[in-house]
């Protein structure tokens, strides 16, 4: 089976920076995904991790630990607009194609 | 590219009822998946179609869930007979070969 673990829940304040851990075990472990969820819309996709190490994308950035089984959102400049939920997921190898399965995900309050 | 397109958006329906989500997804991707997203379970893979071919449906929760891709432009996600428990936003999402997700705006299912 597979376990992924975040906070189910962060605030921070407006211009700050963030860090949303996820932590997992897996079994075919084959890449990370993170996702972004605002209230009432679907997931869009923010950035995916397959070696360890940081991905920098703007004010995102997202960081890789294969054989710690851990990943971290690093979010700075923190923006009202970034107030929404955090998906971690999980690539996993299966026997004819990989699967993606989510974390519960993490809901950011952002404070001004 | 109009993205991933589900239909309908809201449905409500009374118990014992049959439910038929549709999904068209990304043209030229070759992966399409069905979840299921509750406050209290997160985002669940119910299943995934690879070349229209379903590849893994151990997320479908019990055999009144079916799903069907007769092409690659096509696929429906069934529920007979539907009870309350049922009830949450159904996401269709369609990738290439399991790399990003794209995620249709999905079909929020509530039964009576």
């Amino acid at each position: 089976g597979q376990n992924i673990d975040q906070p189910t829940e962060m605030t921070a304040t407006e211009g700050a920076i963030v860090q949303i851990n996820c932590t997992y075990q897996t079994s075919g472990f084959n890449g990370l995904f993170w996702y972004q969820q605002h209230a009432g819309e679907a997931p869009t996709f923010l950035s995916y991790n397959v070696l360890d190490g940081l991905e920098e994308k703007g004010r995102f950035s997202s960081f890789l630990s294969r054989s710690k089984g851990y990943s971290y959102l690093l979010l700075k400049e923190l923006q009202m607009k970034d107030s929404a939920s955090y998906l971690c997921a999980v690539r996993k190898e299966g026997n004819r194609d990989d699967k993606i399965i989510f974390g519960k995900g993490t809901r950011l309050h952002i404070l001004p | 590219d109009a993205g991933v397109i589900q239909s309908p958006r809201h449905e409500v329906t009374e118990m014992g009822q049959e439910v038929t989500l549709r999904c068209k997804p990304i043209s030229g991707h070759n992966s399409l998946f069905w979840y299921r997203q509750t406050m209290m379970r997160g985002l669940e893979l119910l299943i995934y179609f690879n070349n229209n071919v379903p590849i893994d449906d151990s997320g479908m929760p019990e055999d009144r869930f079916s799903a069907k891709m007769p092409n690659a432009s096509f696929s429906t996600l069934k529920i007979q007979p539907s009870e309350p428990r049922d009830s949450a936003v159904y996401f269709c999402a369609s990738s290439w070969d399991t790399g990003e997700l794209f995620f249709g705006e999905g079909s929020r299912l509530t039964v009576l």
